[in-house]
């Protein structure tokens, strides 16, 4: 149980356009998801908080008006890169936690985005 | 300062040897949960185990362990007979309830290979 898909695995695309990453909770209602970016050979650093039906809290640093999260259900969370740039390159990863309180509650992680702009 | 340290970016070891990944973490937050996760070269990212603030005892799954020194607030995983297929990266994680973020501060990583 509680399997997190990501869509897609990859993207290439061309400085300038937006690309749009999909992260969806299978078999759980996901009332919290997380958004990461992990750059080669680092750490997993958070970019954003979405709440199903509110704006996401992002973290200090990250361009809101970049990188548009919406969470529209308890399913799926989407992110989208706005006007993509060669430094936007990187590995974006979701989670999702179901259990709204429970800190003691794994999160559940989607096999990651690798992006590359060109 | 930061949260989550892991001090070893990287360790070989012996296969079927046991091997321990430090982790220390900060915080002041009586109610906090620590998490170890593997990310193979693949990406994707495998919760491992889990211990809490609260916890009595060590926690343990299979082959990991998770050796917990609250005072020295440390919380190193020890992964038992390792094999071929533990090399991967590690990363030590941690929640603090009280903070109000539901997120995982993550430490920098352990890029752990196991020899023949």
């Amino acid at each position: 149980g509680a399997v997190v898909s990501q869509h897609p695995s990859r993207v290439i695309c061309k400085s300038g356009t937006s690309v749009k990453i999909e992260c969806r909770s299978l078999d759980f209602q996901a009332t919290t998801m997380f958004w990461y970016r992990q750059f080669p050979k680092q750490s997993l650093m958070l970019m954003a908080t979405s709440n199903e039906g509110s704006k996401a809290t992002y973290e200090q640093g990250v361009e809101k008006d970049k990188f548009l999260i919406n969470h529209a259900s308890l399913t799926l969370s989407t992110l989208t890169v706005t006007s993509a740039h060669p430094e936007d390159s990187s590995f974006y990863i979701c989670s999702a936690r179901g259990e709204r309180g429970s800190y003691n509650s794994p999160l559940h992680f989607g096999n990651g985005t690798r992006l590359t702009v060109t | 300062a930061q949260k989550i340290t892991q001090t070893q970016p990287g360790m070989f070891v012996q296969e079927k040897e046991a091997v321990t990944l430090d982790c220390t973490y900060d915080t002041s937050d009586p109610s906090y949960g620590l998490f170890w996760y593997k990310q193979p070269s693949s990406g994707e990212m495998i919760f491992l185990i889990y211990q809490g603030s609260y916890d009595q005892q060590n926690a343990t799954e299979g082959r990991y362990s998770l050796n917990f020194q609250k005072a020295r607030k440390s919380a190193n995983l020890v992964i038992s007979a390792s094999q071929l297929g533990d090399s991967a990266m590690y990363f030590c994680a941690m929640r603090e309830v009280g903070g109000g973020a539901d997120g995982l501060t993550f430490g920098k990583g352990t890029h752990l290979i196991i020899q023949p």
